[in-house]
C-alpha cells in the first residue's frame, strides 16, 4: 500500500463543473504539496501547506492534519484544467518528496 | 529566464549505451533532485544533494551515478543503459522551504 493514496485514478467533468480530488497518507508529515502535471508533461507547484487552507484563483486546497488527509478543489472548471494533480508529502525530518498515483482529471467543454 | 532546465529533452539510445542528462538551477537553491517517472505516470525519488553533497541515495542501480560539480548543477550518468531505464526523469530543486521547483524533464527511451 503507498504512502499516499489518490481519488479518484480519473476524473472526467464538464466545463463549469466543481471538481474535488482528495489525497489520503498514512505517515507523520511536515508538508503537503499539490502539483500539476500538464500533457505537454510539465510539473508546477500548485500548493504546499502543512495545516488549514490555501487560495490561489480558482484553486482551493485544504488539508486535516488529524485525519491525514488533504483536498484539492476546482470551482468553475475548464478544458484549460485538464492534467494529472498529484499529491505529494514530506514526511517529518526528510526533506525528499513522497508522491501518490495522481489523478488524471479531463474537463470536457 | 527559465528557474530549472534540463538537457537534452528528449534522448534515444541503444541497450548498452552510457548517456548524460544535464540539470541548472538559477534559484540559487541549495538542494537538487533526480525523479523518475516510469510509464504508468508514477513519480519516485533517486538522488538528493544539498551544496554539492548526496543527502537521499534511494536504492537506484549503480549504472546511475549523480554528479554534482556546484550547487547549481545537478547532473544523471547512466552506464549501460537497459530497456527499463525508459522513463521520464525530473530534476527539481528546492531552497529553504520545502517547496520544489521541476524542470521540463527527459524523456529517455532506450531501443
Amino acid at each position: 500500500k503507498n504512502e499516499v493514496e489518490q481519488s479518484p485514478q480519473n476524473l472526467t467533468a464538464q466545463e463549469g463543473e466543481f471538481i474535488t480530488i482528495n489525497c489520503s497518507y498514512s505517515v507523520g508529515i511536515s508538508a503537503l504539496h499539490w502539483l500539476q502535471q500538464h500533457p505537454g508533461g510539465g510539473i508546477v507547484s500548485l500548493f504546499m501547506l502543512s495545516s488549514g487552507k490555501k487560495k490561489h484563483g480558482r484553486l482551493i486546497a485544504t488539508i486535516n492534519i488529524q485525519e491525514k488527509h488533504s483536498s484539492l478543489h476546482i470551482t468553475a472548471s475548464h478544458p484549460r484544467d485538464s492534467a494529472v494533480y498529484i499529491c505529494a508529502v514530506n514526511r517529518f525530518g526528510n526533506e525528499k518528496l513522497t508522491f501518490g498515483t495522481g489523478t488524471r482529471l479531463t474537463i470536457i467543454p | 529566464d527559465t528557474a530549472v532546465s534540463q538537457t537534452p529533452k528528449y534522448l534515444v539510445t541503444q541497450m548498452g549505451n552510457d548517456k548524460s542528462i544535464k540539470c541548472e538551477q538559477n534559484l540559487g537553491h541549495d538542494t537538487m533532485y533526480w525523479y523518475k517517472q516510469d510509464s504508468k505516470k508514477f513519480l519516485k525519488i533517486m538522488f538528493s544533494y544539498n551544496n554539492k553533497e548526496l543527502i537521499i541515495n534511494e536504492t537506484v542501480p549503480n549504472r546511475f551515478s549523480p554528479k554534482s560539480p556546484d550547487k547549481a548543477h545537478l547532473n544523471l550518468h547512466i552506464n549501460s543503459l537497459e530497456l527499463g531505464d525508459s522513463a521520464v526523469y525530473f530534476c527539481a530543486s528546492s531552497g529553504d522551504s520545502v517547496e520544489q521547483f521541476f524542470g521540463p524533464g527527459t524523456r529517455l527511451t532506450v531501443l
